[in-house]
C-alpha cells in the first residue's frame, strides 16, 4: 500500500462548479497534511495546510480532514480555468528521528470554460 | 527576497557523466530536501538533511550523492550510476524539526540525458 494515494485523474469540471479532490494515507500517526498546486513545468506551491479534524476554509478552497478514515480532501468552489493544474496531496511522516513529506502521485484537474 | 535558488534550470548530460545541481536558500531553514519528479508522477524523495553536516537517504537515493557543508547549500550530484536520470529535480527547505512540515520549493532543474 502506498503511503499517500490520490486518483491521478484527469478530473474534468465545468467552470463555476465545485471540484473535489481526494487523498488517503496509510500512517495513522500523521499530523500534518498539505495540498500543493503545480502548473505544468513549474514547481509546487502550497495552497492549503490542515492539522486537525474538520474543515478549513481559505477563499474558494476548503480542506477537509478525517483522521479516523485517514482521508483528506480539497474542495475548490466556483472553479476557474486558472485552477487547471495538478494537485498534490502531501503528508508529513516521521521516520528514524527525521521528518519528511511524502507526496501522492497528483490529480490532474481541468476546468472547462 | 528570501527564497530557494536552483541552478541550472536546464541541463543536458551525456551518458556516463556526473552532473551537480545547485540549491541555495536564504530562508535560514535548517532542513533541506531533494525530490525527483517524472512525467505524470508525484514527487519522490532522494535525500534530505535536517542539519549541517548530516543527511539521510530518501526513497530513491541510489545513483545520487549530496553534501551539506553549509546551512544555505545542499547540492545534488547525479552520478553515472543513476540509470535513468532524465527528470525534473526539485529542491525544497523547511524550518526544521518540530515545525509543521511545510516545504518551500525552488523552481526546479530539468535534466535530460542525451
Amino acid at each position: 500500500q502506498k503511503e499517500v494515494e490520490q486518483n491521478s485523474g484527469p478530473l474534468s469540471v465545468p467552470e463555476g462548479a465545485i471540484a473535489s479532490l481526494n487523498c488517503t494515507y496509510s500512517d495513522r500517526v500523521s499530523q500534518s497534511f498539505f495540498w500543493y498546486r503545480q502548473y505544468s513545468g513549474k514547481s509546487p506551491e502550497l495552497i492549503m495546510s490542515i492539522y486537525s479534524n474538520g474543515d478549513k476554509e481559505d477563499g474558494r478552497f476548503t480542506a477537509q480532514l478525517n483522521k479516523a478514515s485517514q482521508y483528506v480532501s480539497l474542495l475548490i468552489r466556483d472553479s476557474q480555468p486558472s485552477d487547471s493544474a495538478t494537485y498534490l496531496c502531501a503528508v508529513k511522516l516521521v521516520r528514524q528521528g527525521a521528518q519528511k513529506l511524502v507526496f501522492g502521485q497528483g490529480t490532474r484537474l481541468t476546468i472547462n470554460p | 527576497d528570501g527564497g530557494i535558488t536552483q541552478s541550472p534550470k536546464y541541463l543536458f548530460r551525456k551518458e556516463g557523466q556526473n552532473v551537480t545541481l545547485s540549491c541555495e536558500q536564504n530562508l535560514n531553514h535548517d532542513a533541506m530536501y531533494w525530490y525527483r519528479q517524472d512525467p505524470g508522477q508525484g514527487l519522490r524523495l532522494i535525500y534530505y538533511s535536517q542539519i549541517v553536516n548530516d543527511f539521510q537517504k530518501g526513497d530513491i537515493a541510489e545513483g545520487y550523492s549530496v553534501s551539506r557543508e553549509k546551512k544555505e547549500s545542499f547540492p545534488l550530484t547525479v552520478t553515472s550510476a543513476q540509470k535513468n536520470p532524465t527528470a525534473f529535480y526539485l529542491c525544497a527547505s523547511s524550518i526544521g524539526w518540530g515545525n509543521t512540515g511545510e516545504l518551500f520549493f525552488g523552481e526546479g532543474s530539468r535534466l535530460t540525458v542525451l
